[in-house]
């Protein structure tokens, strides 16, 4: 069965403190990893989509890189305005329409 | 702004009653996409169109059904509603409805079943 998990489950930083949020996925024939920023009572942002192992995508100070099992969004020197939850998704491979299985989410917080 | 746009925003009733929630996809869009989150639960995957058929279907109960028209926008209907059907409807669209498409999610549609 297809499960994504994350992780911290929540991440208290301080504005400036880098870090990193897991995720990691058992799904056979992995055709794609969606990360999403989400605020409280919004829908998700789409950031980024990694395909293969090796592919890493960056945008201002979030960086997403993805292994065979397992990808991280690194947050460099965070402002508070990063905080928010972080899902990611994997297509479920039952079939070959875009069903997304999400992960729980690694809500993060950075204080000034 | 994702150009998904839902509607309404937020809808409140009563234990028993129906409700429709509305979705447009973004221009050109042709995949239409529901998802329910509630707080115990995460975002959970209900059903996908592809230019007005239905393509995927996931853990939507059967008090739950909806459809894409031919202009594209698609509506969710939940009868005989409970009280843990409380919660965010979101919707999302993709281009051409793959799996490996990026979907694009609206505000989304908060609903308090009372």
């Amino acid at each position: 069965e297809d499960q994504v998990t994350q992780s911290p489950e929540a991440l208290r930083l301080q504005e400036g403190e880098s870090s990193s949020l897991n995720c990691s996925y058992t799904v056979s024939g992995l055709r794609g990893l969606f990360w999403y920023r989400q605020d409280p009572g919004k829908g998700p942002e789409f950031l980024f989509t990694l395909y293969s192992a090796g592919e890493e995508k960056e945008k201002e100070r979030l960086k997403a890189t993805l292994t065979k099992k397992e990808s991280f969004l690194h947050i460099t020197a965070p402002k508070p305005e990063d905080s928010a939850t972080y899902l990611c998704a994997v297509p479920m491979t039952t079939d070959s329409w875009g069903k997304f299985q999400f992960g729980a989410g690694t809500q993060v917080v950075v204080t000034p | 702004d994702s150009g998904v746009t839902q509607t309404p925003k937020h809808l409140i009733t009563a234990t028993g009653q129906r409700v429709t929630l509305r979705c447009s996809p973004r221009s050109g869009d042709l995949s239409v996409y529901w998802y329910q989150q509630s707080l115990d639960q995460g975002l959970q995957f209900l059903i996908q169109y592809y230019n007005g058929e239905e393509r995927a279907k996931g853990n939507i109960l059967e008090r739950f059904s909806a459809q894409q028209f031919p202009d594209l926008h698609s509506e969710l209907n939940l009868s005989s509603l409970e009280l843990g059907d409380s919660a965010l409807y979101f919707c999302a669209s993709s281009s051409d409805g793959g799996v490996s498409d990026t979907q694009y999610f609206g505000p989304g549609t908060r609903l308090t079943v009372l």
